[in-house]
């Protein structure tokens, strides 16, 4: 079984700045896919960035970038040049590569609460 | 609409009530999923259907816990004899259902949340 861990509850930053989200896992999987979604307090789930674990670049989407470290089954977001809009809950998940089938469960993280500051 | 939608936005019912969540995927979707988020357990993978394969129900926590997906599109999740530990917020996603090493992003409806009394 996978397990995913968020290991900063919250985390504040003043707007501009840059902040990153620690995210680490546990897999025995070689083939799999890791997220950072987003989840603002109106409850929607947004996906923020995705990466495949078989490509050693790091995936850029805008203001946010991962630091994928495979070997070391971390994860982590940096969300730069912070804005208000980025005050949200983030959740860092992982899904299984199934090779046959379609689609698979995600695992989640606990979250961490970000709070960006004027 | 373009997105996943889910009805309705919040229920509150009393204690040993049966309640019934919708969700409506985006249309060409034939993966569903359903998931649950409380404070005391995260978010917690419930029940997932992929076309006509049987669904994985490895997730739901108790035979009270029941779902369907008629027509390959919606689907309802149902609570049966609702107890208070059942107050959460049930989230619904959908996916293509793509295969053979593509990336399956899962996209997320706002959510139903129950409140049992």
């Amino acid at each position: 079984a996978q397990t995913v861990t968020q290991s900063q509850p919250e985390m504040s930053v003043q707007e501009a700045e840059t902040v990153t989200l620690s995210c680490t896992y546990d897999t025995s999987e070689n083939n799999y896919y890791l997220f950072w979604y987003k989840q603002p307090p109106s409850r929607q789930m947004i996906l923020v960035i995705r990466q495949e674990a078989y490509k050693q670049q790091n995936a850029t989407e805008n203001r946010f970038s991962v630091n994928f470290q495979k070997a070391a089954k971390s994860f982590s977001l940096k969300i730069s040049d912070s804005q208000l809009g980025d005050t949200a809950m983030y959740f860092c998940a992982f899904m299984k590569h199934v090779r046959e089938a379609a689609g698979n469960k995600l695992t989640f993280g606990g979250g961490t609460r970000v709070l960006v500051k004027p | 609409g373009a997105g996943v939608s889910q009805s309705p936005s919040n229920k509150v019912t009393e204690k040993g009530k049966d309640v019934e969540l919708r969700c409506d995927p985006i249309s060409g979707h034939t993966a569903l999923y359903w998931y649950r988020q409380s404070l005391g357990q995260g978010l917690e993978f419930l029940i997932y259907f992929q076309g006509n394969s049987a669904p994985d129900k490895s997730g739901l926590p108790s035979d009270r816990f029941s779902a369907e997906r008629t027509g390959g599109s919606v689907s309802t999740l149902t609570i049966q004899r609702t107890q208070q530990e059942d107050s959460a917020v049930y989230l619904c996603a959908s996916s293509l259902g793509l295969a053979g090493g593509s990336t399956d992003t899962q996209y997320f409806g706002p959510g139903t949340r129950l409140t049992v009394l």
